[in-house]
Order: C-alpha cells, then structure tokens, then sequence
C-alpha cells in the first residue's frame, strides 16, 4: 500500500522567504503528484499537479519531482501570510486513480 | 460550471443513528472517492466507486456503506453512527489517466 509522508510537519517563514516542503512516497509506479492547500475549515485548492520528472512552475508554487528519490517537493516563492494554511501532497497511479495523500505541512507565514 | 456538491454541509447525529451523506457531480467523471480528514491530518480514503453500481472499499471502510446509484451520485452511509466517526468527509470526482481531481467542499459530522 501507498505511504506518503510529508516534512516539516509545521514550517514558520518570514513574508518573502522562500519556503519548501518535502513529501516522500513508497510505490515507484506512482506518476502522479499533487500539492493541495487547505485554508483553515475550508476545501481543497490545487495549487500544482506534476506527472513527469523535473519541475513544473504554477504561480509562485513550484513542484520539483524526483522519481527516483521517491520525493516531490513544493517550493512557495516569496510567501504572504495569506499562504498560511495547510499544504497536502497527493500520489497516485494513473491505472489506479486513487489519490494517497500525506498528514500535511502547516504554514505559518509572519509578516 | 462542473463541480462536486456535498450535503449536508454539517449535520449532528446520535450514536447508533443512520447518517447518510450525499454527493452529487456534473464532471460526467467516472471515479467518485469518499474520504475523511480529522483535525490537522491529511485526507483517508474510506470507499471509492468507478462507475453506476460499483463500489470498492478504501483503506478505512469499517463501520460505512457506500451506494453508487448512477454516474452523478455517490452516497456514504453509516448505518449505526459513533462518536468515532466525528469529522470531515470530503467527496470527489475524477477520471483516469491525468485528469485534475474535483473536491466538494466538505461535509462537518458530529456524532454525539
């Protein structure tokens, strides 16, 4: 079974300060990737899907996938305290199509 | 505009009571999934479904049904409620392959 595992489990950065998170996953046929951010009691919000190995910029979040570390990383360019929330990462398979997510980093940005 | 809608949006229910929760898509998705999240931890999948009629257990399914009655709707049920059972249950759609993932907003169970 898939296990996904995220680090920090909490982040504290300054506004501006680069930020960057870490999620690891078990299984090397996964070959999809999502970073989602979960404001306080709301929903979901995608911020960056990735499928392939590299990097995949979507605003100020970059995802950087490395299959053969089993890591993808997020990294949140320049962060406001309106990024304060927090960030889930997804794994899945394509032929399987269920999302395996992480217990999450939360964000805390300092003005 | 496509979308995943959940109701209720909260509900409190007794232990031993029937909760159904309902989920409604307009993706014309295949797949819907049923997942929980507790305070401040990622989402678990409890029941997922890929098509009308089916339905496949999750990696936490004890203690819920799922229903499956046609493309649009996926229903999560619990026939005898638990204060374990207290949390967030999100429902979403997808499609094989790499298509995006469609979360509703989110259903607030509280057992007492």
């Amino acid at each position: 079974q898939q296990k996904v595992q995220q680090s920090p489990e909490s982040l504290t950065v300054s506004e501006g300060a680069m930020a960057s998170l870490n999620c690891t996953f078990s299984d090397r046929s996964s070959d999809n990737f999502r970073w989602y951010r979960q404001h306080s009691g709301k929903g979901l919000e995608v911020l960056v899907s990735i499928f392939s190995d590299g990097e995949k910029e979507e605003g100020s979040f970059t995802a950087h996938l490395n299959r053969a570390s089993l890591h993808v990383f997020l990294h949140i360019r320049e962060p406001q305290p309106s990024d304060s929330a927090l960030y889930l990462c997804a794994v899945s398979m394509s032929n399987y199509n269920v999302l395996y997510f992480g217990s999450g980093t939360k964000l805390t940005v300092e003005p | 505009e496509a979308a995943v809608t959940q109701s209720p949006r909260n509900k409190v229910a007794v232990t031993g009571g029937k909760v159904t929760l309902s989920c409604n898509q307009t993706n014309n998705h295949n797949n819907m999934y049923w997942y929980r999240q507790d305070t401040g931890h990622g989402l678990r999948l409890i029941h997922y479904s890929y098509g009308a009629g089916s339905t496949e257990k999750g990696d936490i399914p004890d203690g819920y049904k799922a229903s499956r009655p046609s493309q649009e709707n996926f229903s999560l049920i619990l026939e005898l409620a638990t204060p374990s059972q207290t949390s967030v249950y999100f429902c979403a759609s997808g499609d094989w392959g790499n298509s995006d993932y469609t979360f509703g907003s989110g259903t607030r169970l509280l057992v007492i």
